[in-house]
């Protein structure tokens, strides 16, 4: 499944399907990038992070994608589990943190 | 635990009153952020501190709120002559210096939700 962030602000799958999460950001000049997950009634966590400089950078099940001809970010996150519905929002840094509106994501067993 | 602790974690006011959160950053971290964020929305910032200075106010840190960290470890965000429009969660972060300005993850606390009648 994939979403257009703040045009979709929902996104459904099924359990062991990958997921795409999209966000445009607004400043061509920020230098770095970062995805955080957020669940109900808690904090933003650190999910994974990408400089300017770079296209693309893998962690566990998640990888980020990073385009800057057109200021758009994505999350992909492979097989996707039930503990991955939470509310996910990119944050650009140039001279502070700003975040996006963020999307839901849902995972169906 | 060694996280970001806020507290209260929740408070309801009546109109009017002042009301005081608390946040205790990561000890190691020298800078303290706080953020503002509503139902459905991403985190807003308002405010940062490296050490005990106030590096950065949001044009949306009105009169009524202030914030201090006195001795570069806890901070408070004060919240004067609250209005309905403040109801929000209060978050704060904190991160270590990484040698390049305004880089780094946050680590966030839980945040403390006000809601304002």
């Amino acid at each position: 499944g994939e979403s257009v962030g703040l045009h979709l602000p929902t996104l459904s799958v099924q359990e062991g399907d990958n997921s795409i999460i999209n966000c445009a950001y607004s400043n061509s000049a920020s230098d770095y990038f970062i995805w955080y997950k957020q669940e109900s009634g808690k904090g933003p966590q650190f999910i994974i992070d990408i400089r300017s400089n770079m296209d693309k950078r893998q962690g566990q099940r998640v990888t980020v994608l990073l385009n800057k001809t057109v200021k758009h970010l994505s999350l992909q996150i492979a097989a996707t589990q039930p503990g991955d519905s939470a509310v996910y929002f990119c944050a650009e840094i140039k001279d502070d943190m700003r975040f996006g509106a963020g999307t839901r994501l849902t995972v169906k067993p | 635990d060694t996280g970001v602790s806020q507290n209260p974690r929740h408070k309801i006011t009546k109109r009017g009153q002042n009301v005081t959160f608390r946040c205790d950053p990561i000890s190691e971290h020298n800078r303290l952020y706080w953020y503002r964020q509503t139902l459905g929305q991403g985190p807003e910032f308002l405010t940062y501190f490296q050490n005990e200075a106030q590096l950065e106010k949001s044009r949306l840190l009105s009169d009524r709120f202030s914030a201090e960290r006195p001795k570069g470890s806890f901070s408070t965000l004060e919240i004067q002559r609250t209005e309905q429009g403040d109801s929000a969660m209060y978050l704060c972060a904190s991160s270590g210096w990484t040698g390049i300005p305004n880089t780094g993850e946050l680590f966030f606390g839980e945040g403390s939700r006000l809601t304002v009648l």
